[in-house]
């Protein structure tokens, strides 16, 4: 067990649709991190969010947006889904700030289905 | 632009041997590098990482090695269990100027490890 927590644990939609996926960090991290994994791009880098701001932004589509609360737990909104949305959605938390190296955890994810 | 690479699908080796993973990297500013394994339907777990001041990190059964010049990292598992037996992914990170921190993952598309009995 990471420390790191996603909910819901599977998600099955329609297309145009819209959905929101949690994240609870590990107790004490700081960094967000939300990945895509499909089933031919391998885990792709969406977005980063440090102590509620975002960081870093990768292949993250308009229709996708994140937000990180006070809390430190974040959530990834997905919206007019379509069915090439279909994936594996993970979160990963690290210390995060200016450590230089730190490993990120990754929660169990969250398997999106478009129908 | 595939930045890290792991060119060989899946390996194959007996219990108690040796399991050499492989690794490519292109990005001449990656400075830090992960391993992580990933059981069906769980996150990745990390296993072992190094960073670029290094050529070698131990922790336990589980070795990787770091040559910058020929942008190539390898894990090593010795011996190898059957309960190794997983998707292997191997990471890297640059630093980011602004916060001085590393920051998000580029993952090679993994490396399927089956270790028999």
């Amino acid at each position: 067990d990471s420390g790191v927590t996603q909910t819901p644990k599977h998600l099955i939609t329609a297309t145009g649709q819209r959905v929101t996926l949690r994240c609870s960090p590990r107790s004490g991290d700081l960094s967000v991190y939300w990945y895509q994994q499909s089933l031919d791009q391998g885990l792709q880098f969406l977005i980063q969010y440090y102590n509620g701001e975002e960081r870093a932004k990768g292949n993250i589509l308009e229709r996708f947006s994140a937000q990180q609360f006070p809390d430190l737990h974040s959530e990834l909104n997905l919206s007019s889904l379509e069915l090439g949305d279909s994936a594996l959605y993970f979160c990963a938390s690290s210390v995060g700030g200016r450590i230089s190296y730190n490993e990120q955890f990754f929660g169990p994810g969250t398997r999106l289905t478009v129908l | 632009d595939q930045q890290v690479k792991q060119n060989s699908p899946s390996l194959s080796v007996q219990e108690g041997r040796i399991s050499i993973l492989n690794c490519d990297y292109t990005n001449s500013m990656f400075d830090y590098f992960l391993w992580y394994k990933k059981y069906p339907a769980e996150g990745p777990t990390f296993l072992i990482s190094i960073s670029s001041i290094k050529d070698k990190n131990e922790d336990g059964r589980f070795t990787v090695f770091l040559n910058k010049s020929a942008k190539h990292l390898s894990l090593h598992i010795v011996p190898s269990q059957p309960g190794d037996s997983a998707v292997y992914f191997c990471a890297a990170s640059a630093l980011d100027p602004q916060s001085g921190a590393n920051s998000k993952l580029t993952f090679g598309k993994g490396i399927t490890l089956s270790v028999r009995p």
